[in-house]
């Protein structure tokens, strides 16, 4: 069976400082990588996406940046983190597979910039 | 612009009611509906998905679709307070990249 690694569960960082966030997947090949970010009290919000190694689509324009270096890893980073980064992140993967093409999230990683 | 819309609630149910969630979805070519648990501090956990026209059950839960009027629902029998969390609805357009479009979610508190 599939499983999706993350970590670390939580993080608390100083504004300014670097961030890394890794996902992992087991038990799929070649996976849809996904990652969101939830702030509080708010929705879903898709930061990037990669249908393969070194192939990431970004959504939304900011300070952070993602790379897949390997098939079934994906990575989140930051430079120079922000206060507006605080939130939840969630990694996700699906397979593609038609109409029944499923999304699955990591148990994510909970950030606090101070 | 794709959007799908949920009442934020919340939506409070007395133990052993029937609880209703209900979507709206702006994307005709939407094809592959989900709903998503997702308890308070946690990351989303897949409960349902719908493809179809109709109604589909699994346990407790009964999804339906109306893609007549873009409309997606829950239903949570004999609700649990166990089920109390936010319900997330999410939809997906066929052909091209899969990015699903997710509600923010409705909470759902289901009292004793």
């Amino acid at each position: 069976s599939q499983t999706i690694h993350q970590w670390p569960a939580t993080l608390v960082q100083p504004v300014g400082s670097p961030l890394s966030l890794e996902c992992t997947v087991e038990g799929t090949s070649n996976p849809n990588l996904y990652w969101y970010r939830q702030a509080a009290g708010r929705g879903l919000q898709l930061l990037f996406y990669s249908v393969g190694i070194g192939q990431i689509s970004s959504e939304v324009p900011q300070n952070l940046s993602a790379s897949r270096p390997q098939d079934r890893q994906f990575i989140l980073s930051s430079k120079k983190l922000l206060l507006s980064d605080s939130g939840f992140y969630l990694c996700a993967w699906s397979v593609t597979g038609g109409l029944q093409e499923t999304q699955y999230f990591g148990p994510g990683t909970r950030l606090l910039v101070l | 612009q794709k959007e799908v819309e949920q009442n934020s609630g919340p939506l409070s149910v007395p133990e052993g009611a029937i609880a209703s969630l209900n979507c709206t979805y702006s994307d005709r070519g939407s094809q592959s509906f989900f709903w998503y648990r997702q308890y308070s501090g946690k990351s989303p956990e897949l409960i349902m998905s719908i493809y179809s026209n109709g109604d589909k059950e699994d346990g407790r839960f009964t999804a339906q679709l109306n893609k007549a009027s873009q409309y997606v629902s829950l239903l949570i029998r004999d609700s649990q307070p166990s089920d109390s969390a936010t319900y997330l609805c999410a939809a997906v357009a066929s052909g091209g990249s899969y990015i699903p479009t997710f509600g923010r979610g409705t909470s759902l508190i289901v009292h004793p």
